[in-house]
């Protein structure tokens, strides 16, 4: 059983760009949430997916969108990146349910300059 | 939403006992009391979760009060490996899958 993985692993933008990370779900989870966690904070949540269809949403502006894909993989998008967007982005697979631990991957530190 | 308080830090010295404690006064019913920890450098992990019963496995214990207002996490021998932020976070019934992470504890481990 593989775990969570996240590509890339760091990445440097410029402002007003656009950024596309990907993680890879572990094998048998349905749902895939992301997080950004900026420095010295708890991770935030932005949104989550469940079977391809995007199901819960935090206080994130619609520039942040994602998929999920049939094999439950995922990604984030990121359009007209500002300053702000400087985070360690976190995805998390688990099996849909309030009792199900949430598996995370190691993260994707991105720099906007 | 609920939301939990903890102490910033927290000190332990190696193979001994350490409580970590969760505020959770407006704790409802359905919300579930779940615990995860990050080490340096790592995305976070899940340590252990209950709802109203106290809860063993093989990292921690939970203890969770009568009223369900607060928690203890229980690392029964800290060693150097357990030094990391941990997260105590309630799962509402209406939330999905999200988790609402807080400041956390840091909890510093010394040989």
């Amino acid at each position: 059983e593989t775990g969570v993985t996240q590509s890339p692993t760091h990445l440097i933008k410029t402002r007003g760009q656009q950024v596309t990370l990907r993680c890879s779900s572990q094998s048998g989870h349905n749902t895939v949430s992301w997080y950004q966690q900026a420095l010295g904070q708890g991770p935030q949540f932005i949104f989550q997916y469940y079977r391809e269809e995007e199901n819960g949403r935090g206080n994130f502006p619609p520039r942040f969108s994602g998929l999920q894909f049939p094999n439950y993989s995922s990604e984030l998008n990121v359009n007209a990146l500002e300053l702000d967007d400087s985070a360690l982005y976190l995805c998390a697979s688990s099996l849909a349910g309030l009792a199900n631990e949430q598996y995370f991957g190691p993260g994707t530190r991105l720099t906007v300059t | 939403d609920a939301k939990t308080t903890q102490p910033n830090s927290m000190e332990s010295n190696e193979e001994e006992p350490v409580h970590l404690p969760c505020n959770h006064s407006t704790i409802s019913g359905t919300d579930y009391i779940h615990w995860y920890r990050q080490l340096p450098s790592q995305g976070p992990e899940y340590v252990i979760h209950g709802l109203t019963s106290n809860v063993n496995n093989r990292m921690a214990s939970l203890a969770i009060a009568e009223d369900r207002k607060s928690s203890t996490l229980i690392l029964h021998r800290a060693t150097l490996r357990d030094a990391a932020v941990y997260y105590c976070i309630l799962r509402a019934n209406n939330a999905g899958n999200m988790l609402t992470f807080g400041g956390g504890t840091r909890l510093m481990v010394k040989p």
